[in-house]
């Protein structure tokens, strides 16, 4: 069954130190996708960064990085420079491939509460 | 602006009541969706939808029922029956229903009593 971990309920980080949110996931399907999503108190789920698992290269937006390493099974989301506007829970996804009748979903795992102190 | 709606953002209703969570879109998408969202909790998917007229069950729909009939709105009611019904809901939408990008909504917060 697919599955995704995030082992860190809580980090905390001082502005403009980078810091690294770790995400594990569990899958026997060749192809997946990976995602993060920020999710501020507001409650609105923020589309951060995705990783195809064929792409060869770590996808960057900005200020954010993912840190994919497919033999660890790992998809750590990276914040550079990290702002007091980055403070928000972070939401780490998996794209589960299309079954017979059915469409693709999205299976997420609890989440990181990001605290970014000035 | 494109984008999704939800109305309202909060909602109390009494234990007993059935009760209508409103998703609206104007991006165009074909396929939509609903999570539910419970504290401490990631999301979990309670109905998708990939076309109009049409709809599929996801990992926890006992207790709900959605429609879709137009292909902007994807309404989801909270019925009776479902023992735990007090979470966070949220609308998400798609371009296609395997995009890998789901658009989301600001959600509404149900307290039912």
């Amino acid at each position: 069954a697919q599955k995704i971990t995030q082992t860190q309920p809580g980090m905390f980080v001082q502005e403009k130190e980078a810091v690294t949110l770790d995400c594990t996931y569990d899958t026997s399907d060749p192809s997946y996708g990976l995602f993060w999503y920020k999710q501020p108190s507001s409650g609105e789920m923020i589309f951060l960064i995705y990783q195809g698992s064929y792409d060869q290269q770590n996808a960057t937006e900005g200020r954010y990085s993912l840190n994919f390493q497919k033999a660890r099974k790992s998809a750590n989301l990276v914040i550079s420079a990290s702002q007091l506007g980055d403070s928000a829970m972070y939401f780490c996804a998996m794209r589960v491939p299309r079954r017979r009748g059915g469409s693709e979903k999205l299976v997420f795992g609890k989440g990181t509460k990001l605290t970014v102190n000035p | 602006d494109g984008g999704i709606t939800q109305s309202p953002k909060y909602l109390f209703r009494k234990e007993g009541q059935n009760v209508t969570l409103s998703c609206e879109q104007n991006l165009n998408h074909d396929a939509m969706y609903w999570y539910r969202q419970d504290p401490g909790q990631g999301l979990r998917l309670i109905y998708y939808s990939q076309i109009v007229n049409d709809f599929q069950k996801g990992d926890i729909a006992e207790g709900y029922s959605v429609s879709r009939e137009k292909k902007e709105s994807f309404p989801l009611t909270v019925t009776s029956a479902q023992k735990n019904p007090t979470a966070f809901y949220l609308c998400a939408s798609s371009i296609i229903p395997d995009s890998y990008e789901q658009y989301f909504g600001p959600g509404t917060r149900l307290t039912v009593t």
